[in-house]
């Protein structure tokens, strides 16, 4: 069984600082993992996804993640913040379902950045 | 193309009623997934369907049943809401890749 852990349930940050979202995992076969960000009142997006190719994932909007087997983790990096990062994050794991070829995600509580000017 | 479209995007039920929550996609893709979402507690599956004419239960489908009426929409009924049934609700579909593309979802409330 698969299953996602975000230490933090709440992040601040200021304007121009280092974002780190902490991301581990459990998953008995090599996952499949993703960051998904959710602005206020609207629908998820797709920040990034490690998929077994190189380890540290570059997405969308200055954010990269690297993934480390040995720790099991896979956490949100970008450099600077900006207020626009304001929203909250959600890691979460993919395996293909025993059976077929089904995959299923499941997905960390999530974690509120919040960015103070 | 729409992508995936959920209809309504807003709904207050009282306890007892009972509503359907529609999904469509155009992009002709396989399976379909409806997801709930509460605070503090993230996105977790209720039902999906890996194809046309298949359901399966995901992590929390006590007081939900789903219909994948074709391939391109998925349907989520409520028989009997309940307050604990107040939540955002997603779905989302999926063609044979790993991506899964979300739909804006449905705030439901259950008074």
């Amino acid at each position: 069984a698969q299953s996602v852990t975000q230490l933090g349930s709440h992040v601040s940050v200021s304007e121009g600082a280092l974002v780190l979202l902490r991301c581990n995992y459990s998953s008995s076969v090599p996952p499949y993992l993703f960051w998904y960000v959710q602005y206020p009142n609207q629908g998820l997006q797709l920040l990034l996804k490690y998929t077994s190719a190189a380890t540290l994932v570059k997405g969308i909007n200055g954010f990269e993640a690297e993934f480390k087997k040995s720790e099991t983790s896979f956490h949100l990096t970008k450099p600077s913040a900006h207020m626009s990062d304001a929203a909250e994050y959600f890691c979460a794991v993919s395996e293909e379902s025993s059976g077929g070829s089904n995959y299923k995600l499941t997905f960390g509580k999530g974690t509120l950045l919040t960015v103070n000017p | 193309n729409a992508g995936v479209t959920q209809t309504p995007k807003f709904q207050v039920l009282k306890t007892g009623q009972s509503m359907t929550l529609q999904c469509a996609q155009d992009m002709n893709h396989n399976s379909m997934y409806w997801y709930r979402q509460d605070p503090g507690m993230g996105l977790r599956l209720i039902y999906y369907s890996a194809s046309e004419g298949t359901t399966d239960k995901g992590e929390v489908p006590n007081g939900y049943n789903v219909s994948r009426l074709n391939k391109r929409e998925f349907s989520l009924r409520l028989e009997s809401a309940a307050p604990s049934q107040t939540s955002v609700y997603f779905c989302a579909s999926r063609r044979t890749s790993w991506r899964q593309y979300f739909g804006p979802g449905t705030r439901l409330t259950v008074l």
